[in-house]
Formats: structure tokens, C-alpha cells, sequence
């Protein structure tokens, strides 16, 4: 069972343009999300994560919104950079089995 | 300081054998997790082991079954290998119970079954 759908599932932004990834989750068991950036041939690495009691949360170029009753959470790139291309994986935590669960990804390309 | 390290980096079996993936965790993180990487499926979760000990599986069918040992690095073992097994397996480690969403992953290990 898919507990977090991510869309888009490729997303193609120009350089200093707004890449928006978005998440959306049914369990309300989840109590932390993070955000993960994969490059080719790398493994996933934590980009940033989001607490469900804040709304907001920005690092850098970096920020997730967060919105608790609609089971939403999105990824905001700003001034995106052709660096930024990689796969983005949105993901959930189970507060109760602490197990985490990934979306499926979007691999997003920066073009000049 | 090391990160997480996986061998083999390329495997390739054939349908029935078994598979042995290797994982040592980042120096003072007690759990691993495993992780399968299939195209177009994300990252679907296997085992976590934290402190020696099983704490949690994935949907996935007996044939798939890991260990930790004392030192806290880890094993994967796929048995009667299928076609569908052909993906990237990605360890992930992390400070313990406390840390279980911040995940630092390996590079992966490529099994291909023909």
C-alpha cells in the first residue's frame, strides 16, 4: 500500500526558477517528514525535514511547507541551480513502528 | 569520519541462487535499515535492525532475511532469486531509536538476477 504519493514524477525547471514537489499522506500516525535528494549513483541524503506542529520550515534555497489538515507537505526550491538535478524523495515517519516510508520520487532537471 | 559502506557494489546471479549483501553503518549508529530501489518504485523498506535485534520488516516474502551482528554492521541474504529481485539495495544507518527518521545511506549494491 502506497502511504505517500509524490508528484510530479519528472519536473523540468530553468535556472533561477522555483522547482515545487509535492506530498501527500493518509496516516495520521506520521510524525516526521523528511526530504531526501539522491544524484546518480549516490544513495539518498537528508536535504531537510518538517515537524508536524510548524508550518514552515526553511534552509536556504530550501523550504517545506507543511499543512497538517489537508495531509499535505511540499518541497520549495527557489533560485534553482542546474546542481539541484537529482531525484527528490519525500518521506514519512511512523511515530508508532518508527518505520519510514518513501515516496515514489521526481526527478527533477535544472536546464539554463 | 566513514559513512556507510556496502559491498558488493555489482552483483550478478541467476534465478535460484542466493544473494549475500554486506553493510557497515556509520561508527556509533546502532541500527541499519535495508532498502530496496526498484525502477520506478521508490524506495520500498525491507528489515531494520537496531542493537542486534529485528525491530521491523517490510512487506517482502520470507526469502528475504538479514542479520546484525556485534559490531553492528549487517547482512542481507536473498534466497531463491527472481527476475522482479533485480534492483538497487540500499543500507542506511542511523544514531538509534531517537534518530529513526535521519537516515545516512550507503551507495548500494546492484544486484542483477538473469
Amino acid at each position: 500500500q502506497q502511504q505517500v504519493k509524490q508528484s510530479p514524477q519528472s519536473l523540468i525547471v530553468q535556472k533561477g526558477g522555483i522547482s515545487i514537489i509535492n506530498c501527500a499522506y493518509e496516516n495520521t500516525a506520521f510524525d516526521y517528514f523528511p526530504w531526501y535528494q539522491q544524484f546518480p549513483g549516490k544513495g539518498p541524503a537528508l536535504l531537510i525535514a518538517i515537524r508536524p506542529d510548524v508550518s514552515e520550515k526553511k534552509e536556504g534555497r530550501f523550504t517545506i511547507s507543511f499543512n497538517k489538515s489537508a495531509k499535505q507537505f511540499s518541497l520549495h526550491i527557489m533560485d534553482s541551480q542546474p546542481g539541484d538535478s537529482a531525484t527528490y524523495f519525500c518521506a514519512a515517519r511512523n511515530f508508532g513502528n518508527e518505520k519510514l516510508t518513501f515516496g515514489t520520487g521526481t526527478r527533477l532537471t535544472i536546464i539554463p | 569520519e566513514a559513512g556507510v559502506t556496502q559491498s558488493p557494489t555489482h552483483l550478478i546471479k541467476t534465478r535460484g541462487q542466493q544473494a549475500t549483501l554486506r553493510c557497515s553503518p556509520i561508527s556509533g549508529h546502532t541500527s541499519v535499515y535495508w532498502y530496496q530501489q526498484a525502477l520506478g518504485l521508490g524506495l520500498q523498506f525491507l528489515l531494520w535492525y537496531d542493537e542486534g535485534e529485528e525491530r521491523n520488516r517490510g512487506n517482502f516474502p520470507p526469502r528475504f532475511s538479514g542479520r546484525q551482528f556485534p559490531n553492528y554492521s549487517s547482512e542481507l541474504n536473498v534466497n531463491a532469486l527472481e527476475l522482479e529481485d533485480s534492483a538497487l539495495y540500499l543500507c542506511a544507518s542511523t544514531a538509534g531509536l531517537a534518530r529513526t527518521g535521519e537516515l545516512f545511506f550507503g551507495e548500494g549494491s546492484r544486484l542483477t538476477v538473469l
